[in-house]
């Protein structure tokens, strides 16, 4: 069963970036996707984008600008640098893996394992 | 992007009842929909994917349906522990989009 685990600062100031780590455990980090997510009450729930292995990345055409995401093998870690935030940035920020079915061999862009979630507020 | 809708945005009821939520896409989106489950303070929990398979360990009493445009999440018997608020998703493409949810509430 694939655990996650973000961690990061539950404090930013307006401007700086915005900096989470995943890290993961019971599952090859290279060879999954992994995606971040965030909530909040204004926005709802918006998928921020996904990493897969040193190959592909995708993001959210509304955050591109201002989002990497990138994998640490070493460490077994997802990280999420999202710079230049505002307060529209405050929410609870996830990390999830994306399904595959075992039934039909094939992954689906849905969301099978979530962490807990790190709440982060951007005040100054 | 594709914009998901769910209706209604609350809706009380009691233990043993049925309860029916709904989403819409903005466009086909086939049968790429999955709900979730929400508890507070809680990450959401994958119920259902491609529309109408229940997750692996989801009890029964959910089911879903749905293609193209139009869903639905039923919870047949509604049991104290899936007062909750639900969420769909299209997976059909990016970026990724989730509908606003659904509270059950108890009466």
């Amino acid at each position: 069963q694939v655990q996650l685990q973000e961690s990061g600062p539950g404090l930013v100031k307006p401007s700086e970036t915005l900096s989470l780590s995943c890290i993961v455990s019971g599952a090859s980090i290279s060879n999954s996707y992994w995606s971040w997510i965030r909530q909040s009450p204004e926005k709802g729930l918006e998928w921020i984008g996904y990493i897969y292995y040193g190959r592909t990345a995708n993001y959210n055409p509304s955050l591109k600008s201002r989002v990497t995401i990138s994998v640490d093998t070493s460490k077994d870690q997802v990280s999420l640098n999202l710079k230049y935030v505002t307060a529209a940035d405050t929410a609870v920020y996830y990390c999830a893996t994306r399904l595959w079915d075992r039934h039909s061999s094939s992954w689906f862009w849905f969301l099978d394992s979530w962490g807990q979630g790190a709440q982060v507020t951007v005040s100054s | 992007d594709i914009q998901m809708t769910q209706s209604p945005s609350s809706v009380s009821a009691s233990v043993g009842d049925r309860v029916t939520i709904t989403c819409r896409a903005s466009q086909g989106i086939a049968t790429w929909l999955a709900w979730y489950q929400q508890k507070p303070g809680k990450a959401p929990k994958l119920l259902i994917y491609g529309a109408s398979t229940l997750q692996s360990g989801v009890p029964s009493r959910f089911t879903g349906s749905g293609s193209g445009t139009d869903f639905s999440l039923t919870i047949n018997s509604l049991q104290p522990e899936d007062f909750a608020t639900y969420y769909c998703q299209q997976g059909q493409g990016f970026p990724l989009t989730f509908g606003g949810g659904t509270r059950v509430e108890i009466k």
